[in-house]
C-alpha cells in the first residue's frame, strides 16, 4: 500500500463545476506538497502546506495534519484547468534532504 | 528567467549505451533531486544531493550515478543502458521552507 493514496483516479466535470481531489497519507509529514502536471508535461508546485488552508486564485488546499488528510478544491473549473493533480508528502524521515514521497494522481477532465 | 533547466528534453538512445542528462538551477536552492516518472506516470526518488550529503534511493541500479560539479548543478549519468530504464526523468531542486521547482523533464526512450 502507498504511503500516499489520492482519490479519486479520473475525474470527469463540466465547465463550472467545484472540484474536490482527496489525498490521505500514512507516515508523519513536515510538509505536504499539491502539483499540477500538463500533457506533455512539466510539473508545476501548485501549494506547500503545512497546516491550515492556502487560496491562490481559484485554487483552495487544507490539510488536517490529525487526520492525515489533505484536500485541493477548485471552484469554477475551466477547461484549461484539465490536468494530473499530484500529492506529495515530505515524510519527517527524509530529514534535510526534504524528499517527496508522491500519490499516484488524478487526472482532471474539464469539459466544455 | 530563474528556473530548473534540464538537457535534452527527448533522449532516444540504444540499449547498451552509456548516456547523460544535464540539470542546473539558478535558484539559489540548496538541494537537488532526480526523480523518475513510469509508464504509468508515477514518480519516485532517485536522489537528493545538497553540498554535504548524497542519498541515494536504495531501489536505484548503480549504473545510474549523480554528479555535481557545484552547487548549482546535479547530472545524471546512466551506464548500460536498458530497455527498463525507458521513462521521464525529472531533475528538481528546493530549499529549506520552500516549496519545489521541477524541470521540464527528459524522456528518455531505449531501443
Amino acid at each position: 500500500k502507498n504511503e500516499v493514496e489520492q482519490s479519486p483516479q479520473n475525474l470527469t466535470a463540466q465547465e463550472g463545476e467545484f472540484i474536490t481531489i482527496n489525498c490521505s497519507y500514512s507516515v508523519g509529514i513536515s510538509a505536504l506538497h499539491w502539483l499540477q502536471q500538463h500533457p506533455g508535461g512539466g510539473i508545476v508546485s501548485l501549494f506547500m502546506l503545512s497546516s491550515g488552508k492556502k487560496k491562490h486564485g481559484r485554487l483552495i488546499a487544507t490539510i488536517n495534519i490529525q487526520e492525515k488528510h489533505s484536500s485541493l478544491h477548485i471552484t469554477a473549473s475551466h477547461p484549461r484547468d484539465s490536468a494530473v493533480y499530484i500529492c506529495a508528502v515530505r515524510p519527517l524521515s527524509s530529514g534535510s534532504a526534504r524528499q517527496l514521497t508522491f500519490g499516484s494522481g488524478t487526472q482532471l477532465t474539464v469539459l466544455p | 528567467d530563474t528556473a530548473v533547466s534540464q538537457t535534452p528534453k527527448y533522449l532516444v538512445t540504444q540499449m547498451g549505451n552509456d548516456k547523460s542528462i544535464k540539470c542546473e538551477q539558478n535558484l539559489g536552492h540548496d538541494t537537488m533531486y532526480w526523480y523518475k516518472q513510469d509508464s504509468k506516470k508515477f514518480l519516485k526518488i532517485m536522489f537528493s544531493y545538497n553540498n554535504k550529503e548524497l542519498i541515494i534511493n536504495e531501489t536505484v541500479p548503480n549504473r545510474f550515478s549523480p554528479k555535481s560539479p557545484d552547487k548549482a548543478h546535479l547530472n545524471l549519468h546512466i551506464n548500460s543502458l536498458e530497455l527498463g530504464d525507458s521513462a521521464v526523468y525529472f531533475c528538481a531542486s528546493s530549499q529549506p521552507r520552500a516549496g519545489y521547482t521541477f524541470g521540464s523533464g527528459t524522456r528518455l526512450t531505449v531501443v
